[in-house]
């Protein structure tokens, strides 16, 4: 069963950077945070993971806090192509995800 | 590097029947893992196969059945379809399992 627990849905702006919250307080030591998002039925696309420090790429940037137990999306620009559902994962084998029901974010121009 | 490609797209059965789906996963990927997404329960993870072998397996019935080639390519079978099974079924490849994963498109399937 999915351990992590995301807002249902949130808007942002078409510019403004849109930050995605996600819980996972009974993380272990072990486990990384994984995202990834799914467009409109698509395969999920990966994001960006961590283990316990930031993380940045050319597609988001990961916040974990220094307890582990929650971590925060940001997507610097959102544009109308983020509209997706996003998920959120722990995981310690990268080859057994289970999913939540992820946050749908709908950015609005 | 081509993605994970999965066959066919679309498919239409009927109660009772069975199915085949395929999926070719990235070039040096070795693992690949299945899941059903369904509206109703959301992604769920099916299985896992590394080297050809099952290593993780989920909460479904026997019904559900897959398989790994030596060049890693997997298929997975579902026998006497039920109406519950319609769903978009996606897989995913890693190099070996303990890294990100990457998606497919995933194979739509409906039972009539």
């Amino acid at each position: 069963d999915a351990k992590t627990t995301q807002p249902t849905s949130m808007d942002c702006a078409e510019g403004r950077a849109a930050n995605l919250p996600c819980n996972h307080s009974t993380i272990s030591g072990n486990e990384y945070v994984y995202w990834y998002r799914q467009i409109h039925s698509q395969g999920p696309q990966y994001i960006i993971h961590g283990l316990k420090n930031n993380e940045t790429n050319e597609m988001a940037s990961l916040i974990i806090t220094e307890d582990r137990k929650s971590s925060t999306l940001i997507l610097p620009h959102a544009t109308l192509r983020d509209t997706a559902v996003y998920y959120c994962i722990e995981s310690n084998t990268g080859n057994q995800f289970y999913f939540g029901t992820g946050t749908s974010l709908t950015v609005i121009p | 590097k081509a993605g994970v490609t999965q066959t066919p797209r679309y498919l239409i059965k009927t109660r009772g029947q069975q199915v085949t789906l395929s999926c070719s996963p990235i070039s040096g990927h070795r693992s690949v893992s299945w899941y059903q997404q369904t509206p109703g329960q959301g992604l769920q993870f099916l299985f896992e196969y590394f080297s050809e072998t099952q290593r993780n397996k989920g909460n479904f019935p026997g019904r559900f059945s897959g398989r790994q080639f030596s060049n890693s390519r997997s298929e997975m079978n579902v026998s006497t379809l039920e109406l519950g099974d319609s769903a978009l079924y996606l897989c995913a490849s890693s190099l070996a399992g303990a890294e990100t994963q990457y998606f497919g498109p995933g194979t739509r399937l409906l039972v009539l």
